[in-house]
């Protein structure tokens, strides 16, 4: 079992609508989550970080972490054409692990 | 600010020949450095985690003697990939952390090595 699995996507949303994206972890001890987001040909950069069970909300984003459940997950609402990427999920207890991804296309 | 850098952003090279990659963080010292190698319309694949001053710990599958990591301060990793072949060519992207083991780290540009 992979320690991070994306299994949704690829995910299309037209502009202005909200893209909801999905991550379970196995490694209970994992104590910190992270969302990525990736452009074509470019390497990852930071977007969330959720240390908590609840919500965190910064600017059009919101991370949730459920840790009883094993689950993070990213809201992107009022979604823009520039937010058409791939977007990462990781954890981290120590080394940090990536899921596959879930790639979005926001339509115009 | 977290910056860092990697270097060279893309390289070509012949096959059977030595490469080596840097990455450095610029305004922190990095705790811990990961690599990571990318192949086309997949995720990050983690080759090996280091720490300043220890032996990088390598995942499951990868050569150590194929992929020599070194590890030399708190602000500079290198990954020679070495005797290359076309099968290496792959994105590389190192990744730094500055704080403690559960805190984010902060990606280089990456690497696209071209083994011909």
């Amino acid at each position: 079992q992979k320690e991070v699995e994306q299994n949704s996507g690829p995910l299309s949303v037209p502009e202005g609508a909200i893209a909801s994206l999905n991550c379970t972890y196995s490694d209970r001890g994992s104590q910190s989550f992270f969302w990525y987001r990736q452009y074509s040909g470019k390497s990852p950069e930071l977007i969330m970080s959720i240390y908590s069970n609840g919500d965190k909300e910064d600017g059009r984003f919101t991370a949730q972490l459920n840790k009883a459940s094993q689950y993070v997950s990213l809201l992107i609402r009022d979604s823009q054409p520039s937010d058409s990427a791939t977007y990462l999920c990781a954890s981290t207890g120590g080394k940090l692990s990536f899921g596959a991804g879930t790639t979005v296309t926001v339509r115009a | 600010g977290a910056v860092v850098s990697q270097h060279p952003s893309w390289v070509i090279c012949k096959s059977g020949t030595s490469v080596k990659i840097e990455c450095r963080s610029l305004d922190f010292q990095a705790t811990t450095m990961f690599w990571y190698r990318q192949f086309p319309k997949q995720s990050l694949m983690l080759m090996a985690t280091s720490n300043e001053g220890s032996k990088a710990t390598y995942e499951q599958g990868v050569e150590k003697d194929k992929f020599l990591i070194n590890h030399a301060s708190l602000t500079l990793s290198t990954l020679t990939v070495t005797s290359a072949h076309p099968e290496d060519s792959s994105f590389y992207i190192c990744s730094a952390r500055k704080g403690p083991m559960n805190t984010e780290a902060f990606f280089g540009q990456g690497t696209r090595l071209t083994v011909v």
